[in-house]
């Protein structure tokens, strides 16, 4: 099992919709969580960072961090076909090493 | 700002020849991640360096291996080339002001392929 696990998708949502993308975990010593996106052909570049219980919100993102279920989201408010990309979530484990899930691949139509 | 820097971008290698990769991380950075991700097992951790001290390592075999200078420049190198290296190799810097890995800022990635 991956310290880290998300579902491969692709979720398809429609342009101006909310994309709900989820996250579980399995180190209960992991502390903070971060998103990243990657488009096709490029590198992954930071979107969100979450640390404690709760929401975070940053413009059209909000992520979501539940400690107690394990569990991580991030949701994009009036998704854009510019938003279609591979959504990678990370957490910051005990031994302060950074794993990846497998990223889940999201697709907005126009 | 200059990003995230690494070279070669594309290589081509044989089965049994060895490959340095190289990482210069943003300035003021001093941690430097690498990673390899393949199609099937995405992103996976290599190792992590810290002021020339690996700090973390990864599960992967002792023929890949890493240092970092002084100058907060990294490399790492593959011994003994296998098909299955063939991947996407990333590094990522970070500023590690509080300790805490995790706001990564990667570099393009140096692709290699294994003959």
């Amino acid at each position: 099992q991956k310290e880290v696990e998300q579902n491969s998708g692709p979720l398809s949502v429609p342009e101006g919709a909310i994309a709900s993308l989820n996250c579980t975990y399995s180190d209960r010593g992991s502390q903070s969580f971060f998103w990243y996106r990657q488009y096709s052909g490029k590198s992954p570049e930071l979107i969100m960072s979450i640390y404690s219980n709760g929401d975070k919100e940053d413009g059209r993102f909000t992520a979501q961090l539940n400690k107690a279920s394990q569990y991580v989201s991030l949701l994009i408010r009036d998704s854009q076909p510019s938003d279609s990309a591979t959504y990678l979530c990370a957490g910051n484990n005990a031994g302060n090493m950074l794993t990846f899930g497998g990223g889940t691949r999201l697709m907005v139509k126009p | 700002k200059a990003g995230v820097t690494q070279t070669p971008r594309y290589l081509i290698k044989t089965r049994g020849q060895q490959v340095t990769l190289s990482c210069s991380p943003i300035s003021g950075h001093r941690s430097v991640s690498w990673y390899q991700q393949t199609p099937g097992q995405g992103l996976q951790f290599l190792f992590e360096y810290f002021s020339e001290t690996q700090r973390n390592k990864g599960n992967f075999p002792g023929r890949f291996s890493g240092r970092q200078f002084s100058n907060s420049r990294s490399e790492m190198n593959v011994s003994t080339l296998e098909l299955g290296d063939s991947a996407l190799y990333l590094c990522a810097s970070s500023l590690d002001s509080g300790g805490t890995i995790g706001e990564l800022f990667f570099g393009e990635g140096s692709r290699l392929t294994v003959l």
